[in-house]
């Protein structure tokens, strides 16, 4: 149980383009889901926190117009890049809160040329 | 403020060594302790700690929590090359639940 997936897994686009990615709770629904973005050789940085029904929260610096979050249902969240540059390449990861635990995706990368 | 701290940050052991990895934390309304994975991709769940003093058990991964010292550990023994991952510590924080993570322990296993 508790499985939560990603997609795509792996994206490559022109700069200037929008990138679309979506982050599904498998078995089970999630109110809250959680987007990462993860630089190598560091942590994982919380970008946003989605609430299924209202809009997301985004944490500090992180600019809301660039990355726009959808909830749409108990077991979607789509996280798209919009206008991408190359300083947008990086590993995006969601997750999803079930009984106190945060289940992650396998994370999607992005390569912006 | 809301913290972890993980210690060590980068460890090298030989296959068979057991370890220690220490975890320790800050929160203003504990709820629980995570313990994760991250190999090549996103972090696999390993364990939830809620209560002091009752270890989790997983084959040759346990751990352990202490509430009164905010401290945790997470032991492997027996250790095997496929150990070899960032173990990840983390606690929820913020009104939202949202994950408060250490810098992770890189362990490395030779064989």
């Amino acid at each position: 149980g508790a499985v939560v997936s990603q997609h795509p897994s792996r994206v490559i686009c022109k700069s200037g383009t929008s990138v679309k990615i979506e982050c599904r709770s498998l078995d089970f629904q999630a109110t809250t889901m959680f987007w990462y973005r993860q630089f190598p050789k560091q942590s994982l940085m919380l970008m946003a926190t989605s609430n299924e029904g209202s809009k997301a929260t985004y944490e500090q610096g992180v600019e809301k117009d660039k990355f726009l979050i959808n909830h749409a249902s108990l077991t979607l969240s789509t996280l798209t890049v919009t206008s991408a540059h190359p300083e947008d390449s990086s590993f995006y990861i969601c997750s999803a809160s079930l009984l106190e635990t945060q289940y992650f995706g396998p994370g999607t990368r992005l390569l912006v040329l | 403020e809301d913290k972890v701290v993980q210690s060590p940050l980068s460890l090298v052991v030989h296959e068979g060594d057991t370890v220690t990895l220490n975890c320790s934390y800050e929160v203003t309304n504990f709820r629980s302790l995570l313990w994760y994975k991250q190999e090549k991709k996103a972090p696999t769940f390993l364990f939830m700690l809620t209560s002091s003093g009752i270890e989790k058990k997983s084959g040759r991964l346990s751990s352990i929590l202490d509430k009164k010292e905010l401290f945790s550990i997470l032991n492997i023994t027996a250790t095997q090359t496929g150990d070899s991952a960032i173990y990840l510590c983390a606690t929820p924080g913020g009104s939202q639940g949202n994950l408060i993570f250490g810098k992770g322990t890189k362990l490395s296993v030779k064989p």
